[in-house]
């Protein structure tokens, strides 16, 4: 499975769009690089799956340039509800171990 | 559709004792996932099925832990005996078909004393 890094935590403002990156520099040609938020006391959710270029849905969107060593999850106008724990996987579409590292705890200040 | 569904919510138990935690997986998903979360090693994969086949193990820390699921629409973790180490959350996964994105249960929170 392809190794994933990101920041361990970032803060931001309200209204303000936040960036995290993930660096996943041994990603394989079928692998797929997928987002998970998790609040305190529930289970991971799923937020936006993508394999290139750019992939937008109603909560962020996901950037990933043409090498794919990298991706870079967008959310817009972060408010205090979307302090959470945000997790970056990358495997393939089939037999994946859906394996999650420490994540980015994101604080987002008023 | 009701989600992953956990039972029981809270688990409080003393050392020695077996403990099993259940998941009732969503209707018609193939995969599902058994998680651990602590704060010092964050989530971690024990063990997962595919079509109620497990296909990987490996994370399944050690002999005291077993995992099953006897038909598609339930599976059971088993800690047997339970240390106060085992102490964590606990959460249940599925998904409509391997590699698909995963849908958590709400946890089981586990407290072996």
């Amino acid at each position: 499975l392809a190794k994933t890094t990101q920041p361990i935590s970032m803060d931001s403002y309200e209204g303000q769009e936040v960036n995290i990156t993930c660096s996943h520099n041994n990603i394989a040609t079928n692998d797929y690089i997928t987002w998970y938020q998790q609040f305190p006391s529930q289970g991971p959710r799923f937020i936006i799956q993508g394999y290139k270029t750019k992939v937008t849905n109603e909560v962020a969107s996901l950037f990933i340039p043409a090498d794919r060593k990298s991706s870079t999850l967008s959310l817009p106008r972060v408010s205090l509800s979307d302090t959470a724990v945000y997790y970056c996987l990358v495997g393939p579409g089939y037999g994946q171990n859906f394996v999650f590292g420490p994540g980015t705890r994101l604080s987002v200040l008023p | 559709d009701a989600g992953v569904i956990q039972s029981p919510r809270h688990e409080v138990t003393e050392m020695g004792q077996e403990v099993t935690l259940r998941c009732k997986p969503i209707s018609g998903h193939n995969s599902l996932f058994w998680y651990r979360q602590t704060m010092m090693r964050g989530l971690e994969l024990l063990i997962y099925f595919n079509n109620n086949v497990p296909i990987d193990d490996s994370g399944m820390p050690e002999d005291r832990f077993s995992a099953k699921m006897p038909n598609a629409s339930f599976s059971t973790l088993k800690i047997q005996p339970s240390e106060p180490r085992d102490s964590a959350v606990y959460f249940c996964a599925s998904s409509l078909i391997e590699g698909e994105k995963l849908f958590f249960g709400s946890g089981t929170q586990l407290s072996v004393l």
